[in-house]
């Protein structure tokens, strides 16, 4: 069983749409939880940082973390063409190495 | 705040030359940066961990003598991928956290395709 379990989708949803996308993990020493968008070709892009859990919201993405259940989430609102990309979630017991999901392909529809 | 550059952005050499990959920390100091490694359609696969004047930490299974990792600077790590041949061919990205502040995430640089003839 993999450290950290993310869906590799694809997932397509039309322009507007909330969309959300989750990671589970097994490691309860994680404390920072990382989102990460990869366009392609290009080096990941940091959307949002936590640490523990709790909510956190910039813009129309929300991060949440329960570390109760192991379990993390992105949400976007009013999804836009241009958020089309892959999402990688990462966290880390120290934040210093990052351990990765394998990334959800989101393709957001005009 | 907290850009990282790479350079080049893409290379394509002959099997058997030494290429060489630069990491800058643009706007920080980074006393760690990272090097990964990306095959298509996969996640990072983190290769070493290098520190500011000392060695490189290199993951299992990561031949320290085919990628050397020089990080002679706060701001610059350099990645040699020594007599590359086409298997080395790759997505190689680097990553920089701010020194002197605790728990700061990773920067990204938006990676060097490598391509080994």
């Amino acid at each position: 069983q993999k450290e950290v379990e993310q869906d590799p989708g694809p997932l397509s949803v039309p322009e507007g749409a909330i969309v959300s996308l989750n990671c589970t993990y097994s490691n309860s020493a994680f404390q920072y939880f990382m989102w990460y968008r990869q366009y392609s070709r290009k080096g990941p892009e940091l959307l949002m940082y936590t640490y523990s859990s709790g909510n956190k919201e910039d813009g129309r993405f929300t991060a949440q973390v329960d570390k109760s259940s192991k379990y993390i989430s992105l949400f976007i609102r009013d999804s836009q063409p241009s958020d089309s990309a892959t999402y990688l979630c990462a966290m880390s017991a120290t934040a210093r190495q990052l351990t990765f999901g394998s990334g959800t392909q989101l393709t957001v529809l005009p | 705040g907290a850009v990282v550059s790479q350079h080049p952005s893409w290379v394509i050499c002959k099997s058997g030359t030494s290429v060489k990959i630069e990491c800058r920390s643009l706007d920080f100091q980074a006393t760690t940066m990272f090097w990964y490694r990306q095959f298509p359609k996969q996640s990072l696969m983190l290769m070493a961990t290098s520190n500011e004047g000392s060695k490189a930490t290199y993951e299992q299974g990561v031949e320290k003598d085919k990628f050397l990792i020089n990080h002679a600077s706060l701001t610059l790590s350099t990645l040699t991928v020594t007599s590359a041949h086409p298997e080395d061919s790759s997505f190689y990205i680097c990553s920089a956290r701010p020194g002197g502040v605790s728990n700061q995430p990773q920067h990204f640089g938006d990676g060097t395709r490598l391509s080994i003839l």
